[in-house]
């Protein structure tokens, strides 16, 4: 089974606009992290937000957010005020265990191409 | 800010050589990765390394693969005898807080 998906391939969003990439996931362990990672054409992986699963609010970092739905185990992000540099392929990634006490592997979804249009 | 380095950018091997890919980690970070990408597809994870031995390893990672932290700042992969199909990107990653992050890239191509 899956551990994470993500059911857009691509999508397209107008400058300004908000958007929101959807992430599901799938973990029997109570205690879990997810991740959002932005890869641009260049190739490298920025890391961008982080949820834990006993975190009581939604994660903010700047323009991004987390809506972390706990019991639907979604994670999508939300991306405010799309900007051209926005345009990349973005990952939802998750690591199950309470910290990486064990170097316990992160695993990534399939990734959403995000274009932003000017 | 620190961030973690990898060389070379962009490899590129004749098939059955033998290949390094060099990694330098955030200094305060303890647990490393290998993860690789082929074109158009997923992030695969390789394997995690702790206090100087393998924690966790994926399928992926044959005999054909080993790390080592040679000196205390340097994290490599050597793939022993290069495939086709070894052809991806390579992300080396730290973490610490349980946040990975991870470096550059390095494209290797095998020919």
């Amino acid at each position: 089974a899956q551990k994470i998906t993500q059911t857009q391939p691509g999508m397209f969003v107008q400058e300004k606009e908000a958007v929101t990439l959807d992430c599901t996931y799938d973990t029997s362990d109570p205690s879990y992290g997810l991740f959002w990672y932005k890869q641009p054409s260049s190739g490298e992986m920025i890391f961008l937000i982080y949820q834990g699963s006993y975190d009581q609010q939604n994660a903010t970092e700047g323009r991004y957010s987390l809506n972390f739905q706990k019991a639907r185990k979604s994670a999508n992000l939300v991306i405010s005020a799309s900007q051209l540099g926005d345009s990349a392929m973005y990952f939802c990634a998750m690591r199950e265990g309470r910290t990486d006490n064990y170097g316990q592997n992160f695993v990534f979804g399939p990734g959403t191409r995000l274009s932003v249009l000017p | 800010e620190p961030e973690v380095t990898q060389t070379p950018s962009h490899q590129v091997t004749q098939m059955g050589q033998e290949v390094i890919l060099r990694c330098v980690p955030i200094s305060n970070h303890l647990y490393f990765y290998w993860y690789r990408q082929i074109l158009g597809q997923k992030v695969e994870f390789l394997v995690s390394f702790y206090n100087n031995e393998i924690s966790e390893k994926s399928e992926i990672f044959d005999d054909q693969f080993s790390v080592e932290r040679p000196d205390g700042s340097n994290f490599t992969l050597k793939i022993r005898s290069t495939k086709l199909e070894d052809s991806a990107m390579y992300f080396c990653a730290s973490t610490y807080g349980g946040i990975a992050f991870f470096g550059q890239g390095t494209r290797l191509t095998v020919v």
